[in-house]
């Protein structure tokens, strides 16, 4: 069954440190997210992506946080520096299309921040 | 603005019972989306249901059931004769127009005890 692929499962760093994850979206879906859930919470949309171009990046701390797909399939995103408040898990998420259809998780990278 | 309230934090059933999570969201688009997932302690967010804003029709999938009133902005997800496995939390999400975004609500945790 395909699945949206990240690495790492899990990452601890220290602060002021850079980090970056990968993400692979399910094969031939276009559209592509980042969310962060910081525990206890709900997830929230970082950035999206439709191929290769970036569709919303309202949420994303753009002084710290950039993300790119550069071929329009896989994706990372990378956080310089880190800081405290940065832990959270990052998921990444896929869909065919962004027009009224259900996105696919992939398992998300926990990161600690120390 | 969007926003989903699941205003159970927790809950705690034992196996057998029937439980209902709530779900409550506001929007203004006449056009949208809503969505339940389940996270169980792997991670990743597993797609459970996607109802649009035209189609009120309750759905019942298995030992799953979802009721979509608009007129209380609701959409509650029922678990009949709940299993263990169902043990996992459960987000409430909306996505409006042709955005794809998923904006969750704080997720409710549901514990079935046996």
């Amino acid at each position: 069954e395909a699945e949206v692929a990240q690495s790492p499962r899990y990452k601890i760093t220290e602060k002021s440190q850079a980090v970056a994850f990968w993400c692979d979206p399910i094969s031939g879906h276009a559209t592509l997210y980042w969310y962060r859930q910081i525990l206890g919470q709900g997830p929230e949309l970082l950035v999206q992506f439709q191929d290769e171009s970036v569709v919303d990046d309202s949420q994303l701390p753009k002084d710290r946080f950039s993300a790119e797909r550069l071929k329009g399939v896989d994706s990372t995103l990378k956080i310089q520096p880190a800081e405290l408040g940065d832990s959270a898990m990052y998921l990444c998420a896929s869909s065919p299309d962004r027009v009224n259809t259900e996105a696919f998780f992939g398992q998300g990278t926990r990161l600690t921040v120390v | 603005a969007q926003k989903v309230t699941q205003a159970q934090t927790e809950i705690s059933v034992v196996e057998k019972e029937d439980v209902t999570l709530d779900c409550v969201y506001e929007t203004r688009d006449t056009t949208y989306y809503l969505f339940w997932y389940k996270q169980p302690p792997s991670g990743e967010l597993v797609f459970l249901i996607r109802r649009n804003s035209f189609d009120e029709q309750n759905e019942i999938s298995g030992r799953y059931s979802w009721n979509f009133q608009k007129s209380t902005s609701s959409f509650n997800f029922t678990i009949t004769a709940s299993q263990v496995v169902d043990s996992a939390v459960y987000f409430c999400a909306l996505s409006v127009g042709n955005t794809g975004k998923l904006i969750f609500g704080q997720g409710t945790t549901l514990q079935v005890k046996p």
